[in-house]
């Protein structure tokens, strides 16, 4: 099944240790997109892909950096991750600028 | 500032009856409007759409209602079944494909 993927599902890191959180998708599509997701809160867009085209939001803290080698693959790097960067984050691709498809997210933990 | 606010953090109906998910939004230049449910441990699943220059749009038991003068669109579910309770996020899209989220409903069905 087409689908997008999410890797790992629960990350654990280090207060100041950079971790690297990734998506793959198989459904070939244009855009990619990552969110993060605080407690009860309404996801967040970080920054999104169209084609190789990097989009970054203007809140984004400069703390979080993307790459996208590919079509398929997206990642999400975090340099030097505080407590307050602990959150779901979720990866979406889509067509254009037509309704998205989400992975399961990945849940990071801040130690 | 919330763009998109979803002021009802949940909500409980009995089976068969209909449910109805609010959503209010900021900016009249939104001009695509989305809805995602969610289930635990999975990623937001796209639900249903509209465009801005409609006012319904139908799709089986699931309606969106979108008003654009009050600037409210909602999700009405008829009838509900168990298997619809999940948490319900709205989104609306700016700039072509970036999306602002609400902060979700969750939905209880009650057998």
């Amino acid at each position: 099944d087409a689908m997008v993927i999410q890797n790992p599902r629960y990350q654990v890191t280090q207060f100041g240790k950079p971790v690297t959180l990734s998506c793959s998708q198989t459904l070939n599509h244009n855009v990619m997109y990552w969110y993060q997701q605080k407690s009860s809160q309404a996801p967040k867009l970080l920054f999104h892909y169209y084609d190789k085209d990097f989009n970054n939001e203007a809140d984004t803290p400069d703390n979080f950096q993307s790459r996208r080698p590919n079509t398929s693959f997206c990642f999400l790097d975090i340099r030097s991750p505080g407590l307050g960067d602990a959150a779901m984050y979720l990866c979406a691709t889509s067509i254009g600028g037509n309704e998205q498809f989400f992975g399961p997210g990945t849940r990071l933990t801040v130690l | 500032d919330q763009q998109v606010k979803q002021n009802s953090p949940s909500l409980s109906v009995q089976e068969g009856r209909i449910s109805i998910l609010n959503c209010d939004y900021t900016n009249s230049m939104f001009d695509y409007f989305l809805w995602y449910k969610k289930y635990p441990a999975e990623g937001p699943t796209f639900l249903i759409s509209i465009s801005s220059i409609k006012d319904k749009n139908e799709d089986g038991r699931f309606t969106v209602f979108l008003n654009k003068s009050a600037k409210h669109l909602s999700l009405h579910i008829v009838p509900s079944q168990p298997g619809d309770s999940a948490v319900y996020f709205c989104a609306v899209r700016y700039n072509f494909n970036k999306f602002y989220f609400g902060s979700g409903t969750k939905l209880n069905v009650k057998p």
